[in-house]
């Protein structure tokens, strides 16, 4: 199994720019999450999705931040526009549920705003 | 917010010597798992205990829970030098589903 697979690995970008980050999570996980990571707020859940459904979305800072989940092989989360306060590795993470919920991390995208 | 705080934030230690982070929770738990994350890396899951056991071992891990005092422990005996990383608890809370909390973490360095 390759594991959550996340592209890209590094994104830079200009203020204003759209910016869409891509998951797949590993096979077989009814659960896939989005995080944040800076130095400053640590790590920061940001949405979570159960058997491809948006359970918890009350992390998303705002609405310039959006999260699809159209099968259970794939996800996107974009920014539009996006702002440099948004510079931050973004981590995906999928888990196979019951009964340890232990989650399984891709390897982050690192999103710089210029 | 975050549930879990790991204590102390950073640790410093010589390789061979033994390293004890701690966590401390503020409501339920039904688990409580271990993360670690080396620099540039996601992180990766270490151990886990539930609320219903006190000590559990893997390697040369040993976690430890005590719901009374909402406090988990995580010991890496015989420390080396690529065991330097930062080290995350994080909760799984009773009604909460599947999501998890994670605390700060703990920068572990251990010198050759």
């Amino acid at each position: 199994d390759a594991g959550v697979i996340q592209s890209p690995r590094h994104e830079v970008t200009e203020m204003g720019q759209e910016v869409t980050l891509r998951c797949k999570p590993i096979s077989g996980h009814n659960s896939l999450f989005w995080y944040r990571q800076t130095m400053m707020r640590g790590l920061e859940l940001l949405i979570y999705f159960n058997n491809n459904v948006p359970i918890d979305d009350s992390g998303m800072p705002e609405d310039r931040f959006s999260a699809k989940m159209p099968n259970a092989s794939f996800s996107t989360l974009k920014i539009q526009p996006s702002e440099p306060r948004d510079s931050a590795v973004y981590f995906c993470a999928s888990s196979p549920g019951l009964p340890s919920y232990e989650q399984y991390f891709g390897p982050g995208t690192r999103l710089t705003v210029t | 917010s975050q549930q879990g705080e790991e204590d102390p934030q950073a640790l410093s230690i010589q390789e061979g010597e033994n390293a004890t982070m701690n966590c401390s929770y503020k409501t339920s738990i039904n688990n409580l798992q271990w993360y670690r994350q080396n620099s540039g890396r996601g992180l990766v899951h270490l151990i886990l205990i539930r609320s219903n056991e006190r000590e559990k071992h893997s390697g040369r891990l040993r976690v430890t829970l005590d719901t009374s005092k909402k406090s988990s422990s995580l010991l890496i005996t015989a420390s080396r030098a690529a065991d330097t990383a930062s080290y995350f608890c994080a909760t799984d809370h009773n009604n909460a589903g599947n999501m998890l909390t994670f605390g700060g973490g703990t920068r572990l360095m251990v010198k050759p």
